[in-house]
Parts: C-alpha cells; structure tokens; sequence
C-alpha cells in the first residue's frame, strides 16, 4: 500500500517547455487534488477532482491544467513552464467514508521539486 | 485574499516547552479545522483536526483550542520534543465546499534540546 505517489521527484525545465506531473493514489479515494508549495504561502490550491471525470479550478489555476485519468490517477500539466510555477508540487487525495473525519482526512504524497529557468 | 491567517511564522522554544501556534479565519461557513504536520522533503500529514462544535480536542501532547466567537483556533505543543521540530499548518474546509482545504502560511517550529 504505497498511498500517494508523485513522478517525478524533481525536474529542471527552461521557460516555455512543458511537462506533465503524475500522481497516483491506491486507496480507493474518490477525491484528488493539486497543490503548490511556495515559501511563506502555505499551500495553495491549483486544481481538484471530486470524483472520476470531473474537474474544477482552485485558488490558483492559471497556467496549468489537469486530467483525471480514471480513480487513480490524476496528471498536472504544465503547457508552458514559466519562472512563477517554480515550486513544490504536492497532490493529495481523500476518501468518502462514513466516520469522523476520515472523508476530509488530505493524504499527501512526497511532492515535486520543479525549477523553471 | 487570504482567508485563514497563521502566526507565528517561526518559532523556537526549550525542549519540554510549550509552543503556540495561532490562526484565525474570516469565513463562518467553515466547519472543519485541522492541523497538518510537515517535516523537510516530505509531504503534510494530517496531526489533529476539530469542529466547531467543541472547544478542545486534545490527542496525545497535541491540543486544539477553538474559539468559534472570535474566529480562531490554536494548536498547543505539550512537552515538546527535538523530533517535534517540522513546519505546522493550520487549513479549513467547509462541508459542501468539495473538502477544498484552505491552509494557513505555515509555523516552522524548532524544539532544541
């Protein structure tokens, strides 16, 4: 049972190029979501998925767009790296079910370092 | 806009002290507020989490205060340990809001010995 996985764990991209985040999660959760990490701003929102084939912006969606493959999957893309979008990436996911707590409980995975030159 | 504000943004407190770490949020609608523990290269894991419902949750040396008059919560630390030493998030969510958690800027604690 690995819970939530990232690849890759750091990248190194030049300004415009693009590439994909992947993540992964086994633990039967419904919900998914795509955070970055920036020093002195918590973290914030990028997108998230209530459930398979649905989608919706969060506090800071420009820039980057998402697909949610199937239950256990759901992939980050950036179309075009720009300077701004270096930072930790972490995605998340949560369950649905019945008991305090556990349908909001956010497992997180080990995150990605991305550098934008 | 940044809904739910955190301080102190560092702290460093004697082994067997007891750290503070204090939000406050500004949307009524929230109903969930947990605390998220994250050490250097890893992910946030989830420490300790209340509803409004209750003034206090206490699990282990870690304790929630709520204060739903005055829109804020804290978390307190008690006899802390070198291995406590990691960032702390507070978040907050409300129920229908799809668990979008709104997270604090962080508190990067150092417990030394």
């Amino acid at each position: 049972n690995a819970g939530v996985t990232q690849t890759p764990k750091f990248q190194v991209l030049k300004t415009g190029q693009s590439m994909t985040l992947q993540c992964a999660q086994d633990m039967n959760h419904n919900s998914m979501y795509w955070y970055r990490q920036d020093p002195g701003m918590g973290l914030r929102l990028i997108y998230y998925s209530a459930s398979e084939g649905t989608t919706d912006k969060g506090e800071v969606p420009n820039g980057y767009n998402v697909s949610r493959l199937n239950k256990r999957e759901f992939s980050l893309r950036l179309e075009s790296a720009a300077p701004s979008q270096t930072s930790v990436y972490f995605c998340a996911s949560s369950g649905k079910f019945a008991g305090t707590f556990i349908q909001e409980t956010q497992y997180f995975g080990p995150g990605t370092r991305l550098l934008v030159l | 806009q940044q809904q739910v504000k955190q301080s102190p943004q560092s702290l460093i407190v004697q082994k067997g002290g007891i750290p503070i770490i204090n939000c406050a949020y500004e949307n009524t609608a929230f109903d969930y507020f947990p605390w998220y523990q994250q050490f250097p290269g890893k992910g946030p894991a989830l420490l300790i989490a209340i509803r409004p419902d209750v003034s206090e949750k206490k699990e282990g040396r870690f304790t929630i205060s709520f204060n739903k008059s005055a829109k804020q919560f804290s978390l307190h630390i008690m006899d802390s340990q070198p291995g406590d030493s990691a960032t702390y998030f507070c978040a907050a969510s409300r129920a229908g809001g799809g668990n979008k958690l709104t997270f604090g800027t962080g508190t990067q604690l150092k417990v030394e010995l």
